[in-house]
């Protein structure tokens, strides 16, 4: 079946250290999207690449970065230089214009302890 | 830039009634999408509705439909014959038109979280 897959589902990490979330796609979508959820704060986008080897900052870039190396792929790493990173994170894909519909993964649950 | 705002930030609705869920957003272009996400307790963002800004008719799915109003920059949600299953977050989300912007950025509101009272 064709979706988005995200892993790990729950990540723990202590402060000062990086971590990095998957992000998988098989519905050969071309742009593909970082999103921050907190409680009442909605979605905030972090990241998002159109194409391989492009990718633009959204509005809460600082702390993070990305990679496109392929177009399945987009990982996102979690910097100690982001100050709040305990957060829920989503990634989405989408095929650019037709429609622009947005398909999520299930999420990951980050946690610093 | 574009925002999308959603004033309520909860609403509850007894089963089987109607409920509208509010929804504005403020863009200097003509050409975009705006859509209606669900997120229930699982976390899985489920697109209920869709709707194309050069289409003046409302768009529908079974029992949700929008009252979009171009001019009034306003695109809310109405459910009807509201169950217990429709308790979720819901966000409303604005993308531009493709044209090989790069800015191509997707705006979500903050969401409103709807109970059903059974």
């Amino acid at each position: 079946d064709g979706g988005i897959t995200q892993s790990p589902k729950y990540l723990f990490r202590k402060e000062g250290q990086n971590v990095t979330l998957s992000c998988e796609q098989n519905l050969n979508h071309d742009a593909m999207y970082w999103y921050r959820q907190d409680p009442g704060q909605g979605l905030r986008l972090i990241y998002y690449s159109q194409i391989v080897n492009d990718f633009q900052k959204g509005d809460i870039a600082e702390g993070y970065s990305v990679s496109r190396e392929k177009k399945e792929s987009f990982p996102l790493t979690v910097t100690s230089a982001q100050k709040n990173p305990t957060a829920f994170y989503l990634c989405a894909s989408s095929l650019p214009g037709a429609h622009g519909e947005l398909f999520f993964g299930e999420g990951s649950r980050l946690t610093v302890l | 830039a574009q925002t999308v705002t959603q004033s309520q930030p909860e609403m509850s609705v007894q089963e089987a009634e109607t409920v509208t869920l509010s929804c504005t957003y403020d863009t200097s272009e003509s050409d975009y999408y705006l859509f209606w996400y669900k997120q229930p307790p699982s976390r899985q963002m489920i697109l209920v509705i869709r709707q194309e800004a050069y289409k003046q008719q409302n768009a529908t799915e079974n029992r949700f439909s929008v009252n979009f109003q171009k001019a009034a920059k306003s695109f809310s949600l109405k459910i009807s014959d509201s169950q217990l299953g429709d308790a979720a977050m819901y966000f409303c989300a604005y993308r531009s038109e493709w044209g090989g912007n790069r800015d191509d950025k997707i705006i979500f509101g903050k969401g409103t979280r709807l109970h059903i009272l059974p």
